[in-house]
């Protein structure tokens, strides 16, 4: 069975504040795919990034981090210097290799305020 | 399309009323996936298709709740006989490969309002 934990149900930052969101996830497959999505205020779902278990390369992209650890099988998002249009909810999910349904997290209300 | 297309955006229906959400791909994606995201939650998995062939159906809730895909492209979910608890946004997704690799591309959603 799989599972993804999301433990920070809400988090509230001041504009330029960095802030980290954790996820941690469980899974019996060995090939599995890890995954963070935004859905702001709007109400859609956006894909950010897609990892897989054999990559473990920490990624930047702009403002937004990653860091994938196996040891601690987690996944966390980091995002530099905070802005107003940051603030959404974010969603880890995570499908395995042998069963391909996407499985979220409950998701991190993250408040950016100016 | 451009995106995934959901119908009806808004859905208020009467407790016992069956209803019908239908799901338009994206043009080419062979994978789609149906979710219920109550208000506050992540997205739940109900079932998902290959084409045509429904793959996994164990979210589906119980039995008055089907979906198909008949000839690989729109999909409907059927619930039938609704009870509030059915209340809920529905959101379907689409993804161009069958891999557990999917990027999924998810619609605007249905939201179900069972009074």
């Amino acid at each position: 069975a799989q599972k993804v934990t999301q433990a920070q149900t809400e988090i509230s930052v001041v504009e330029k504040e960095d802030v980290t969101l954790d996820c941690v996830y469980e899974t019996r497959d060995t090939t599995y795919y890890l995954f963070w999505y935004k859905q702001p205020p709007s109400g859609e779902l956006v894909f950010l990034i897609r990892r897989n278990s054999f990559d473990e390369q920490n990624e930047i992209s702009g403002r937004y981090s990653w860091n994938f650890q196996k040891s601690t099988s987690s996944f966390n998002f980091t995002i530099t210097a905070s802005q107003v249009v940051d603030s959404a909810v974010y969603f880890c999910a995570l499908s395995g290799g042998s069963n391909y349904k996407l499985t979220f997290g409950k998701g991190t209300l993250l408040t950016v305020n100016p | 399309g451009a995106g995934v297309s959901q119908s009806p955006r808004y859905k208020v229906t009467k407790r016992g009323q069956d209803v019908a959400l239908r799901c338009d791909p994206i043009s080419g994606h062979v994978s789609l996936y149906w979710y219920r995201q109550a208000l506050g939650q992540g997205p739940e998995f109900l079932t998902y298709f290959n084409y045509e062939a429904q793959q996994d159906k164990s979210g589906l809730p119980n039995d008055r709740f089907s979906a198909e895909r008949p000839e690989g492209s729109i999909s409907t979910l059927t619930i039938q006989r609704t009870e509030q608890r059915d209340s809920a946004m529905y959101r379907c997704a689409s993804s161009l490969i069958f891999s557990g690799a999917n990027v999924l591309t998810f619609g605007a959603g249905s939201r179900l309002t069972v009074l």
